[in-house]
């Protein structure tokens, strides 16, 4: 059964920092991995979608990377503001299931 | 740019009373889907709709839950007779194509909280 997390839970930054988001799978049969954003209260936006065959994706000031054999993926973000402040989820898409959530990373980013 | 939208934003109701959730996926979007996430908690799959029919379900989607498509434009989530644990925030999601296929992006609504008291 496909296992998904995410390190750090936590992560508090000064505005303007770079920094990276990690999330972690157990099984390498996937599809394709989302990343999300969740403000508090609110639903998922979806960021970026990665496909199986693909390594990278950007968008703006986000890039995600995919190492499906080893089972990871990254979000990183560039020049950190503090509107950047949410909860980061991922979410794999194993063969034979539905998406699978990962907990959060939750960021602050102070100004 | 379309999106999911969902209604009530927020619903207080009595255990064993029935719920019904509402959401309208985006227009030309064929898949349907609801997830849930009880406070501080991962989000959960409960099922996925194709073709006006579940194509998959997990668990926790018993048979207190029922799902609907009544017309061209709404999807519903019907809880029959709620209990404490489904206290959680209830969000409806869609896609234009299946997940496995290269575009299966899912887009969520804001969600649907629901207070079981």
């Amino acid at each position: 059964k496909q296992e998904v997390t995410q390190i750090p839970a936590a992560l508090s930054v000064p505005e303007g920092e770079n920094l990276v988001l990690n999330c972690s799978f157990t099984d390498s049969a996937i599809y394709n991995l989302q990343w999300f954003r969740q403000d508090p209260g609110k639903g998922l936006t979806s960021l970026l979608l990665i496909q199986s065959s693909q390594r990278e994706q950007t968008s703006g000031r986000l890039n995600a990377s995919l190492d499906k054999s080893s089972g990871r993926s990254t979000l990183y973000i560039a020049a950190s503001q503090p509107g950047d402040s949410a909860t980061y989820l991922c979410a794999v898409r194993p063969h034979g299931q539905n998406f699978v959530f990962g907990p959060g990373t939750r960021l602050s980013v102070l100004p | 740019e379309p999106e999911v939208t969902q209604t009530p934003s927020h619903q207080v109701t009595q255990m064993g009373q029935e719920v019904i959730l509402r959401c309208v996926p985006i227009s030309n979007h064929l898949y349907f889907y609801w997830y849930r996430q009880i406070l501080g908690q991962k989000v959960e799959f409960l099922v996925s709709f194709y073709n006006n029919e579940i194509s998959e379900k997990s668990e926790i989607f018993d048979d207190q839950f029922s799902v609907e498509r009544p017309d061209g434009s709404n999807f519903t989530l019907k809880i029959r007779s709620t209990k404490l644990e489904d206290s959680a925030m209830y969000f409806c999601a869609s896609s234009a194509t299946g997940l496995a296929a290269l575009t299966g992006e899912l887009f969520f609504g804001e969600g649907s909280r629901l207070t079981v008291l």
